[in-house]
């Protein structure tokens, strides 16, 4: 298995929702990413998880929320989103380490905020 | 923070046409990676490149990892209609020291084919 599998595809939530995104690999990998993906633009990291444990957040809002429940689940909870959240959520996963071998991205979800 | 310079930002081609694109940074490199995204897809992994001066192919496409660290291009020979799409280079600064996860994106290449 070499995919990174996310659902759903497409999801259309209110403002006052609560919704969550999810992310599953099963390559071992051991660093798994959300990034954030506008139209025409390229990807932006929004957090990392290095062997379960949060590595990184870059300056995320708190209505976005990640957890890691085992090494091949990542979960993004969305609370509170604007209108200008609408955009491409991206989970990719990588072998960890110096060179990031095998950095994987799935097909992402389609979010629309309204 | 880093950026990497991505050109030509949009290309049209005519098929059959070969295709040239680039990517050049300020400062050194350990990694480049090629992707192409399709509209509403996530990127798929083309080339990834580990060493200065590598040369790899994966069927019609040929990437190398500049000797200065700084650059990568990306080749696609042959061209047909289903090469079109957004192309990104992506990569990981040296500076970023073992063990880091983030890539720097390009702003991506858009092709264009013309049958």
């Amino acid at each position: 298995d070499t995919e990174v599998t996310q659902t759903p595809k497409h999801l259309v939530m209110g403002m006052t929702n609560k919704k969550s995104l999810k992310c599953e690999q099963h390559m071992g990998h051991r660093a798994m990413y959300w990034y954030k993906q506008k139209a025409k633009k390229p990807p932006e990291l929004m957090f990392v998880y290095s062997y379960e444990k949060l590595s990184i957040n870059e300056s995320v809002p708190s209505r976005f929320s990640p957890e890691c429940p085992n090494s091949s689940l990542l979960n993004l909870h969305l609370h509170a989103l604007q209108p200008e959240d609408s955009a491409l959520y991206l989970c990719a996963s990588s072998q960890g380490g110096v060179v990031n071998y095998g950095y994987t991205f799935g097909s992402g979800t389609r979010l629309t905020v309204v | 923070g880093q950026q990497l310079n991505q050109s030509p930002q949009s290309m049209f081609i005519q098929e059959g046409e070969d295709v040239s694109m680039n990517c050049t940074s300020s400062s050194i490199f350990n990694t480049w990676l090629w992707y192409k995204q399709d509209p509403g897809e996530g990127p798929v992994l083309l080339i990834a490149l580990y060493k200065a001066g590598e040369l790899t192919s994966n069927g019609r496409l040929t990437a190398q990892f500049g000797i200065t660290r700084k650059d990568s291009f990306l080749n696609i020979s042959a061209s047909i209609p289903s090469d079109v799409g957004i192309y990104f280079c992506a990569g990981r600064p040296a500076y970023s020291g073992a063990g880091s996860y983030q890539l720097t994106f390009g702003k991506g290449t858009k092709l264009s084919v013309i049958p």
